[in-house]
């Protein structure tokens, strides 16, 4: 049980474009899914928590219009990195928080995108 | 400014030999602190501590929190090469369900 997915794994794109990554809880209803950032030999740094029905919380020095969430349902959040530059490549998880009130956060696979 | 600092950064041992990572921590409202180890893709739970002085224990693995001076700490005893993997502390605050990491712990098992 408490399985995250993310869609898709690995992505590469020109600079520019636009990339939208989703985040499934797969068997459990999540309220509260949260974005993390992490360069190469570098630890996680939360971007964003993302609340379904509402607008997302965006941790300082991320900018709310160039990485656009969404949580429409109790099983999907969508990260959308606007404008894409190669500086936004790294690697990005989502975290799950089960409605059921347990304070545990349950990670994906993570997606790795590469801007070119 | 809450933060968290792991130590050390970076650390090879020996198949067979005992480790200990240290995680300190500064946070104005604490609530938990948890240990994950993370191979190649996301990281895993491995431990959520909350009270002093009580060891946690899985397999090989224990932590312990000590809330007076604010640090944890994670074994690893009879470390096999599996066991390499980076090693992520994370604290949460009271109210709010996001983690703070820590900058994580390189362990390197050799053969």
């Amino acid at each position: 049980g408490a399985v995250v997915s993310q869609h898709p794994s690995w992505v590469i794109c020109k600079s520019g474009t636009s990339v939208k990554i989703e985040c499934r809880s797969l068997d459990f209803q999540a309220t509260t899914m949260f974005w993390y950032r992490q360069f190469p030999k570098q630890s996680l740094m939360l971007m964003a928590t993302s609340n379904e029905g509402s607008k997302a919380t965006y941790e300082q020095g991320v900018e709310k219009d160039k990485f656009l969430i969404n949580h429409a349902s109790l099983t999907l959040s969508t990260l959308t990195v606007t404008s894409a530059h190669p500086e936004d490549s790294s690697f990005y998880i989502c975290s799950a928080s089960p409605t059921s009130g347990r304070n545990e956060q349950f990670f994906g696979p993570g997606t790795r995108l590469t801007v070119l | 400014e809450d933060k968290v600092v792991q130590s050390p950064l970076s650390l090879v041992v020996h198949e067979g030999d005992t480790v200990t990572l240290n995680c300190s921590y500064e946070v104005t409202n604490f609530r938990s602190l948890l240990w994950y180890k993370q191979e190649k893709k996301a990281p895993t739970f491995l431990f959520m501590l909350t009270s002093s002085g009580i060891e946690k224990k899985s397999g090989r693995l224990s932590s312990i929190l000590d809330k007076k001076e604010l640090f944890s700490i994670l074994n690893i005893t009879a470390t096999q090469t599996g066991d390499s993997a980076v090693y992520l502390c994370a604290h949460q605050i009271q109210g709010a369900q996001k983690l703070v990491f820590g900058q994580g712990t390189r362990l390197t098992i050799n053969p």
